[in-house]
């Protein structure tokens, strides 16, 4: 199992222009979700999805679409991107809410994407 | 606004030793608390995860909480250099079932 991945690694935009940042797992996760982190913070939450065609907001929402149209798939829309946009991008997913305790509420990481908007 | 706040650090101890991190929260109804390994440059990995007061030990590390002092803490015994890292609280609120809120992470580095 390759696990949760994601696309690209790294990525300069200029201010306004957009981009989708991709994320697959392949672990049979009904649950995703999107983070960001800034220089010396913990994680925000963006969005997270409960099964495909279900998405809700989390802390930081703005300036972020997503869409979950298969299970494996989670992508992450910026629209006129902003300099406070610069951060690395989490995608997680888990086969469980992460409020049930026991084996299966792990939340497993991508590698993560640093975007740059200059 | 929900809340968790960590000690920043740097918090260095010597190898061998055992190495306290705290860890409070704001949201008096929470139920679920985590804490992750988040190695420079990397993505977090989950440590432990607790659900109910008292302590609970995994290997060399052991996740206490004190709900009614809302407060989670991770000792980690025997620390190595390899547990050099930033350590992030994460809590999901009562009424959040899905939503962590992280810490800012505090970052260990156990000097040989």
């Amino acid at each position: 199992n390759a696990g949760v991945t994601q696309t690209p690694k790294f990525r300069i935009l200029k201010i306004g222009q957009s981009m989708t940042l991709q994320c697959a797992q392949d672990m049979n996760h009904n649950y995703m979700y999107w983070y960001r982190q800034d220089p010396g913070m913990g994680l925000k939450l963006i969005y997270y999805s409960v099964g495909a065609g279900i998405t809700d907001k989390g802390e930081v929402p703005n300036g972020y679409n997503v869409s979950r149209s298969t299970t494996e798939d989670f992508p992450l829309r910026l629209e006129l991107a902003a300099p406070s946009q610069t951060s690395v991008y989490f995608c997680a997913s888990s086969y469980a809410p992460l409020a049930v305790g026991g084996a299966y509420n792990e939340q497993f990481f991508g590698p993560g994407t640093r975007l740059t908007v200059l | 606004q929900k809340e968790v706040e960590q000690n920043s650090g740097p918090l260095s101890v010597p190898e061998g030793a055992i190495a306290s991190l705290n860890c409070t929260y704001s949201d008096r109804g929470s139920q679920s608390f985590f804490w992750y390994r988040q190695y420079s440059g990397k993505s977090p990995e989950l440590i432990m995860s607790i659900y109910s007061n008292g302590d609970k030990e995994d290997g060399r590390f052991t996740a206490q909480l004190n709900k009614a002092s809302q407060y989670v803490s991770l000792l980690i015994r025997d620390s190595q250099p390899s547990d050099s890292a930033t350590y992030l609280c994460a809590v999901i609120a009562e009424t959040s079932y899905d939503k962590v809120i992280f810490g800012p992470g505090t970052s260990l580095s156990v000097i040989p």
